[in-house]
């Protein structure tokens, strides 16, 4: 069965200070992958995709960056952290070629700028 | 107009209740129908999911779908205070990206 991991779980950083997420999947191969943020009642945002290794599409111009170095690794990024980017950070995958629409979320990370 | 519309709440009801969660939506192209179910501080668990029109069942819950009332529901038969949590809609288009547009969430306490 297939497996999605995010880590950190929780995590607190000063403003300016740099930031790395990371997301991977275990049983399956070749997924479509996604960070999305969700802030309080506002819903999900979706930020990057991903549908192969080193191709990522951005939904929003933002402090932020995602890169997928292998194909079942994504990771979320920022140089300089600002104080909007506090949020609950989830990650996901969805199958790349059966056609099936459904998506996986991780647990998530919870991210406090201060 | 939002291309999917869902009542935030909170929806208060007590336990053995049947619970009706809905979600409107404006974009005729959407075929895939999902509801994920959403504890607090977690990520959101996929609870259903049905193509096209239809009734769909998995134990206490039944999802069903009106495309021609470009309207979806989410029915939980005799709720638990487990049940409590927030319920999300999404959906998306046959083809093209694998995108799903998403409701805000519907958030569901169930009491004893």
């Amino acid at each position: 069965s297939q497996t999605i991991h995010q880590w950190p779980a929780t995590l607190v950083q000063p403003v300016g200070s740099p930031l790395s997420l990371e997301c991977t999947v275990e049983g399956t191969s070749n997924p479509n992958l996604y960070w999305y943020r969700q802030a309080a009642g506002r819903g999900l945002q979706l930020l990057f995709y991903s549908v192969g290794i080193g191709q990522i599409s951005s939904e929003v111009p933002q402090n932020l960056s995602a890169s997928r170095p292998q194909d079942r690794q994504f990771i979320l990024s920022s140089k300089k952290l600002l104080l909007s980017d506090s949020g609950f950070y989830l990650c996901a995958w969805s199958p790349g070629t059966s056609g099936i629409r459904t998506q996986y979320f991780g647990p998530g990370t919870r991210l406090l700028v201060l | 107009q939002k291309e999917v519309e869902q009542d935030p709440g909170p929806l208060s009801v007590p336990e053995g209740a049947i619970v009706s969660l809905n979600c409107t939506y404006s974009n005729s192209a959407f075929q895939y129908f999902m509801w994920y179910r959403q504890y607090s501080r977690k990520g959101p668990e996929l609870l259903m999911y049905t193509y096209s029109s239809g009734n769909k069942e998995d134990g206490r819950f039944t999802a069903q779908v009106d495309k021609s009332s470009k309207y979806i529901s989410l029915f939980i038969r005799d709720s638990q205070p487990s049940d409590s949590a927030t319920y999300l809609c999404a959906m998306s288009v046959s083809g093209g990206s694998y995108i799903p547009t998403f409701g805000r969430g519907t958030s569901l306490i169930v009491h004893p």
